[in-house]
């Protein structure tokens, strides 16, 4: 069975830093691209970013918005995936979920308030 | 960036009735094009990839077709269950975008 725990959800200042975890179980996670997709409370859904699997050289694709602040990073040996959040705004705030599309985590909270 | 409308945006409908919902691309993405479900509190649920590919474990009562710009994900007889807000999403290209949503609601 698949699973996908996020877990670094919290209360942060605005621009603060928060480092999310992805951990991963049931699929072979080392050849898996993993995405970061949030959703801000009674909004849609918005792609985060995504970080391929080591064939495809770890490559990263971000989303504009958080572009430049945010850094989406991997640990195969750990099965777990992280999202970097820095220069963090109010805006930011959001459930955070990680996802490889057919299978999502239950999402981590990120309010950036003060 | 490629723009995804979908429409409507709400949607009210009966136990045992049928429904369409359209998304369009601003421009062509092929196939690539997944509908997800996602009910209040939970994580989005993975329907359709590839445009017309049911994922695994998905009953057949819901369908996608379409190529290009325009698709639709179609319910059949619905059920109290299938009441839920539900997303295109294109992955053609980066960014990845999703649709603004379509909530179905019990009539």
């Amino acid at each position: 069975e698949v699973q996908l725990v996020e877990s670094g959800g919290g209360l942060v200042q605005p621009g603060g830093s928060l480092k999310l975890s992805c951990a991963a179980s049931g699929f072979t996670f080392s050849g898996s691209a993993m995405h970061w997709v949030r959703q801000a409370s009674g909004k849609g859904l918005e792609w985060v970013g995504r970080i391929s699997s080591k064939p495809n050289n770890y490559a990263t694709a971000y989303a504009a918005s958080v572009k430049g602040r945010f850094t989406i990073s991997r640990d195969d040996s750990k099965n777990t995936a992280y999202l970097q959040m820095n220069s963090l705004k109010t805006e930011d705030t959001a459930v955070y979920y990680c996802t490889i599309w057919e299978d999502w985590g239950q999402g981590a909270l990120v309010t950036v308030s003060s | 960036d490629i723009q995804m409308t979908q429409s409507p945006s709400s949607l009210s409908a009966s136990v045992g009735d049928r429904v369409t919902i359209t998304c369009r691309a601003s421009q062509g993405i092929s196939n690539y094009l997944a509908w997800f479900q996602q009910k209040p509190g939970k994580a989005p649920k993975s329907l359709i990839y590839a445009a017309s590919t049911l994922q695994s474990g998905v009953p057949s009562k819901f369908s996608g077709s379409g190529s290009g710009t325009d698709f639709t994900l179609t319910i059949s007889s619905l059920q109290p269950e299938d009441f839920a807000t539900y997303y295109c999403q294109q992955y053609n290209s980066y960014p990845y975008t999703f649709g603004q949503g379509t909530k179905l609601e019990i009539k």
